[in-house]
């Protein structure tokens, strides 16, 4: 079944303790990207990637790190996390190929991150 | 000022109504529009997709773009209590290496009641 998966789905943590928000895709997408969903404000993008070893930041990349070291894998880091951290995150992939995609994203089912 | 607008709601509708979402945006590169549905605790799923302004119909909905007035619009017609979700547009100025760039409004909240 293709599918974004993430990990945790849920994560109550405290203030400064490092933690890792794993992503995994099984549909050789080379593009992926990790959204934070506030109420009111919708869906921001943190950072994104194109392809292995390329990552570039989004709107709201402050105190988050990601790597894409693998084709299917981009987690996401909180090296410091703070209370003002605490939303509800997507990790989603798409193709990027040439003229005719419709630049689909598919999203997984998101981690709610609490900070204490 | 963002750049997409979408009221978010909650807009409640009896069963069979005909649901009018829109939003607004001030971004006149924006070329490509989609409308994403999210159920409850779910990721967003892609609903329709626009390629610039004109009409896209898919069953029960259809897809809007007025670019002259930088507004566009989802319907739902014989609305069912399935259709209860957060719907969110989406905008992006082109394809391919652009898509890392998609803007998203708010989403609003449709509940229809049986």
């Amino acid at each position: 079944e293709a599918q974004v998966t993430q990990n945790p789905r849920y994560l109550i943590t405290v203030t400064g303790k490092k933690l890792t928000v794993t992503c995994s895709q099984n549909m050789n997408h080379e593009y992926m990207s990790w959204y934070r969903q506030d109420p009111g404000l919708g869906l921001r993008q943190i950072y994104y990637s194109m392809n292995v070893e390329v990552t570039d930041k989004g709107d709201v990349p402050e105190g988050y790190k990601v790597s894409r070291k693998e084709k299917r894998n981009f987690p996401l880091i909180l090296e410091s996390p703070s209370p003002n951290q605490t939303s509800l995150y997507f990790c989603a992939s798409s193709y990027l190929s040439s003229a005719g995609s419709t630049g689909e994203l598919f999203f997984g089912e998101g981690s709610r991150l609490t900070v204490l | 000022q963002k750049e997409v607008e979408q009221d978010p709601g909650p807009l409640s509708v009896p069963e069979g109504a005909i649901v009018s979402l829109n939003c607004t945006y001030s971004n006149s590169a924006f070329q490509y529009f989609m409308w994403y549905r999210q159920y409850s605790r779910k990721g967003p799923e892609l609903l329709m997709y626009t390629y610039s302004s004109g009409n896209k119909e898919d069953g029960r909905f259809t897809a809007q773009v007025d670019k002259s007035s930088k507004y566009i619009s989802l319907f739902i017609r014989d609305s069912q209590p399935s259709d209860s979700a957060t719907y969110l547009c989406a905008m992006s100025e082109g394809a391919t290496d652009s898509w890392g760039k998609l803007q998203f409004g708010a989403g609003t909240q449709v509940v229809v009641t049986p």
